[in-house]
């Protein structure tokens, strides 16, 4: 099977400029997650979709937003961009079936805000 | 609110050698996942192994173990043998059942195998 992908995979934009993050899970996994990664802050949690439904959301502002299709792939927005928005974000699908609630992660998107 | 500690910021082992990284967290979930995931300089998150709360058993993959002891909320990664391709950054994480879905991540420590 076909690991996680993301895209684009690096990404340069301008503060105030908004972005659109691209998720495709593997094969069968209908539960997609979404991480900011930065050497301040570590790793952290923004949001999950299940069956286009979000369940969860961490504690980001109104500005990150994601939706998922029914495909299951999934798209997350960051608007009005600012400088601290720079980061890699991380995708990962689970199956949740049975006990399998484990993670696989996607190569994730480097972003930088200039 | 749950929370993942990892004391160890960096650590260095020489090949073939065994070294342990440390895991606390805190929760008041009584059903719960814990994950190891190693992420290389490619920066590609791979899941090591992971514990589910309810087992007793320690959970291994191959050169790599677990130490979990419930009640101290501890959760200790063993890794055997240790190759240069360990070198990573490796990260401890939790999931309460109840928000599956949701990984809550230590800080990570640095793991350096030496020649």
């Amino acid at each position: 099977k076909a690991g996680v992908t993301q895209t684009p995979r690096y990404l340069i934009k301008t503060r105030g400029q908004q972005v659109t993050l691209s998720c495709s899970p593997i094969s069968g996994h209908r539960s997609v997650s979404w991480y900011q990664q930065t050497p301040g802050q570590g790793l952290q949690f923004l949001f999950e979709y299940f069956s286009e439904t979000q369940r969860n959301k961490g504690n980001f502002p109104g500005r990150f937003s994601g939706r998922q299709f029914s495909n299951s792939r999934s798209e997350m927005n960051v608007s009005t961009l600012e400088l601290g928005d720079s980061a890699l974000y991380l995708c990962a699908s689970s199956l949740i079936q049975g006990a399998a609630y484990e993670q696989y992660f996607g190569p994730g998107t480097r972003l930088t805000v200039t | 609110a749950q929370t993942v500690t990892q004391s160890q910021p960096e650590m260095s082992v020489q090949e073939a050698e065994t070294v342990t990284l440390s895991c606390t967290y805190d929760t008041s979930e009584n059903n719960y996942y814990l994950f190891w995931y190693k992420q290389p300089p490619s920066r590609q998150m791979i899941l090591v192994i992971r514990q589910e709360a309810y087992k007793q058993q320690n959970a291994t993959e191959n050169r790599f173990s677990v130490n979990f002891q419930k009640a101290a909320k501890s959760f200790s990664l063993k890794i055997s043998d240790s190759q240069l391709g360990d070198t990573a950054m490796y990260f401890c994480a939790f999931m309460a059942l109840p928000s599956y879905g949701k990984l809550t991540f230590g800080q990570g420590t640095i793991l350096t195998v030496h020649p």
